[in-house]
């Protein structure tokens, strides 16, 4: 079964950090890949997104992605963190193809940032 | 002019009971989706919809029942809530089921009691 595998459960960092969040996907087929963040007690927003092409994507409030096709991967960076960065960030992934837009979401990364 | 609505945000109900969620998208999107996120805020498919019609259903137990009278709507029904119920819903919605940049609501936390 395809699965998403985000690598850290709790990162903790100081403000002015770099951060890089890990995610492997399972699925050898054509994907479209994401990167949702959830502040607390709000609902997903989408950071950023692959669909095809240039495989580091830039999203939302300085944050970039790259898609490593030959590692599965789909790692999140930002070079320096911020206080209003803490929140829960969620990888996903989506075959596409009769699939029925299904999300595979990974376990999620809590992002504690310290001022 | 919120893009993807739930109501309530809140529900707190007795074991047993019949209950609601209502969810409204105005970005003119096909594809609506309901998702659960359990205590340990894992998120987990459990339908979709296009146009209308079901196009997933995730093992889910009978006694969710998701309806969508058009396009822009998509609520879930749940019938004799138990306590394992208990989590947030989201409601999502996508352009289509190929596009999945989805959009998703504020949820709805449901605590069953």
């Amino acid at each position: 079964a395809q699965s998403v595998s985000q690598h850290n459960h709790h990162v903790i960092l100081s403000e002015a950090a770099s951060l890089e969040l890990g995610c492997n996907y399972s699925y050898g087929g054509t994907v479209n890949l994401f990167w949702y963040v959830q502040y607390p007690g709000q609902h997903l927003q989408l950071l950023l997104k692959y669909f095809s092409g240039d495989p580091l994507v830039k999203g939302i409030k300085g944050f970039e992605a790259e898609f490593i096709k030959s590692k599965f991967s789909f790692n999140l960076r930002k070079p320096s963190v911020q206080w209003s960065d803490t929140a829960e960030y969620f990888c996903a992934v989506n075959r596409i193809y009769n699939q029925g837009g299904k999300l595979i979401f990974g376990q999620g990364t809590e992002l504690s940032v310290k001022p | 002019d919120t893009a993807v609505s739930q109501t309530p945000k809140y529900l707190v109900t007795q074991m047993g009971n019949d209950k609601s969620i209502k969810c409204e998208q105005n970005l003119g999107h096909d594809t609506m989706y309901w998702y659960k996120q359990d205590s340990k805020k894992f998120l987990k498919i459990m339908f979709s919809y296009n146009n209308k019609e079901l196009i997933i259903n995730e093992t889910v137990p009978n006694r969710f029942s998701p309806k969508s009278p058009d396009k822009a709507h998509l609520n879930l029904h749940i019938n004799s809530l138990e306590l394992g119920d208990s989590a947030v819903y989201f409601c999502a919605s996508s352009q289509d089921p190929e596009n999945t940049e989805a959009f998703f609501g504020q949820g709805t936390r449901l605590t069953v009691v």
